[in-house]
């Protein structure tokens, strides 16, 4: 276990709709990161949070938009759904600081029909 | 443009062999190098960190090399097991400024063991 929790572990929905996945990060675990795995692709970085803001952003579409709250735990927002974001949708965590270890949830397994 | 390169891109070995995964990096500023090990569906699990000045690091049967100068890495893998079939992935880290990184992964190197 990796202290990571991300809610739902599975999630069907149908294209048009609006989704919300959540992480709740490692105790003390400053910054938050979220990836998107489609199926017998790599880890695609989506987008950071360090304590509360954002600090960096990879392909991210427009369609998709996260937070981090006070309490630290975050959240990602997926709308307008297609069947192409059906994938596997990763949130890790870091303590933030450099040479710190990353620890990763289970993830969430989107499927857009 | 920060890129992390892995060699091969999948690898079918026999139960009890030993193998060499690649990682080839473009990263800049360079903080550390992570190796990943990724079953299927699952979130990745770290398997070894290393910094600048660390040469070689290993935990358990696997051990990582780093060579700064050249921006290689590998992992080792002795006497293979079953459980070792896998997804391994070379993620490296940029020192983003202040007391953050960024996390830049490469796609990794599919591993089947064979009986």
């Amino acid at each position: 276990d990796s202290g990571v929790t991300q809610t739902p572990k599975h999630l069907i929905t149908a294209t048009g709709q609006r989704v919300t996945l959540r992480c709740s990060p490692r105790s003390g675990d400053l910054s938050v990161y979220w990836y998107q795995q489609s199926l017998d692709q790599g880890l695609q970085f989506l987008i950071q949070y360090y304590n509360g803001e954002e600090r960096a952003k990879g392909n991210i579409l427009e369609r998709f938009s996260a937070q981090q709250f006070p309490d630290l735990h975050s959240e990602l927002n997926l709308s307008s759904l297609e069947l192409g974001d059906s994938a596997l949708y990763f949130c890790a965590s870091s303590a933030g600081t450099l040479n710190t270890e990353a620890f990763f949830g289970q993830g969430t397994r989107l499927t857009v029909v | 443009k920060n890129q992390v390169e892995q060699s091969p891109q999948s690898l079918i070995i026999l139960e009890g062999k030993n193998c060499t995964l690649q990682c080839n990096y473009t990263v800049s500023p360079f903080s550390n190098l992570r190796w990943y090990k990724q079953d299927t569906g699952r979130g990745p699990v770290s398997l070894t960190i290393m910094t600048f000045s660390e040469n070689t690091k290993s935990n358990g049967r696997y051990t990582a090399t780093l060579d700064a100068d050249t921006k290689q890495s590998s992992l080792h893998i002795t006497a293979s097991q079953l459980s070792d079939s896998a997804s391994y992935i070379c993620v490296v880290s940029a020192a983003w400024g202040g007391a953050t990184n960024k996390l830049i992964f490469g796609t990794g190197t599919l591993l089947a063991v064979q009986p």
